[in-house]
C-alpha cells in the first residue's frame, strides 16, 4: 500500500523568509504524482504544486517549489518571501497514473510570524 | 464557474441520531470523492465515485455509513446512527477525467466541507 509520510507536526517562519516542508512516500509504481495541497483556517483545501513522477525537473509555481528526489522517495516544499496568507496546513499526497485514489498525509501546521 | 457545494456546513446531534450530507460537484466532473478529516489530521477517503459507480469504497464503516451518487451527479452521505467517533469534518471533492477516459492529473476540487459534532 502506498503511504505518505510527514514527520513535522508544526513549523514556523518569519515573514519573507524562506521555508522548506518535508514529505517523505512510499511506493513500488512507476507511473505517479505528487502534490501540495494548502487548507487555511476554515477556508476549503486547494492545490498549492503538482509533480509528475517521470518529469526530472522539479516543478515551481510562483514562490513554491519543489525538490523531488525520486530515488530517496523524497518530495519537500519551498515557500520563498513568506507571506502571512501563506499560514496554513499543509499536506503531502500521492496518485498513481492508473487511477483517481488521492492518498493524504497528516499535514503540517504552518504559522508565519510578522 | 460554481465550485463544489456541500452542505450543511455545521451540524451537531446527539448519538444515534441520524445524519446526512450533501454534495454537488463542479459541473462535468464525473469524479467524486467523500473524504473525512479528523481534528489536526490528513484527509481519509471514505468513497469514491467514478460517474455513479462507487470505484472504493473499502474504508466506508458499512455498518451505519451509506453513500448515493444518483445520476452520477450530486452525492448524498448518510451515518446512522451516528457514534460519538464520528466528530470530523466531512470533505467533499470532485475531479474531472482527462481526455481519452484516462484517470485525472490529481488535481481535486475541495467543497468547504460539513463540520459534524455528535453530542
Amino acid at each position: 500500500a502506498q503511504t505518505v509520510t510527514q514527520s513535522q507536526p508544526e513549523m514556523s517562519v518569519q515573514e519573507a523568509e524562506t521555508v522548506t516542508l518535508s514529505c517523505t512516500y512510499d511506493t513500488s509504481e512507476s507511473d505517479y504524482y505528487l502534490f501540495w495541497y494548502k487548507q487555511p483556517p476554515s477556508r476549503q483545501m486547494i492545490l498549492v504544486i503538482r509533480q509528475e513522477a517521470y518529469k526530472q525537473q522539479n516543478a515551481t509555481e510562483n514562490r513554491f517549489s519543489v525538490n523531488f528526489q525520486k530515488a530517496a522517495k523524497s518530495f519537500s516544499l519551498k515557500i520563498s518571501d513568506s507571506q502571512l496568507g501563506d499560514a496554513a496546513m499543509y499536506f503531502c499526497a500521492y496518485k498513481t497514473g492508473a487511477n483517481s485514489k488521492l492518498t493524504f498525509g497528516k499535514g503540517i501546521t504552518l504559522s508565519v510570524r510578522p | 464557474e460554481a465550485g463544489v457545494v456541500q452542505s450543511p456546513r455545521y451540524k451537531i446531534i446527539e448519538k444515534k441520531q441520524p445524519v446526512a450530507f450533501w454534495c454537488n460537484p463542479i459541473s462535468g466532473h464525473n469524479t467524486l470523492y467523500w473524504y473525512r478529516q479528523n481534528l489536526g489530521q490528513g484527509p481519509e477517503l471514505l468513497i469514491r465515485y467514478e460517474n455513479e459507480e462507487a470505484v472504493d469504497d473499502s474504508q466506508l464503516p458499512k455498518d451505519r455509513f451509506s453513500a448515493e451518487r444518483l445520476k452520477g451527479v450530486d452525492s448524498t452521505l448518510k451515518i446512522q446512527p451516528a457514534e460519538l467517533g464520528d466528530s470530523a469534518v466531512y470533505l467533499c471533492a470532485s475531479s474531472p477525467r482527462r481526455l481519452g477516459g484516462l484517470a485525472g492529473t490529481g488535481e481535486l476540487f475541495f467543497g468547504e466541507g460539513s463540520r459534524l459534532t455528535v453530542l
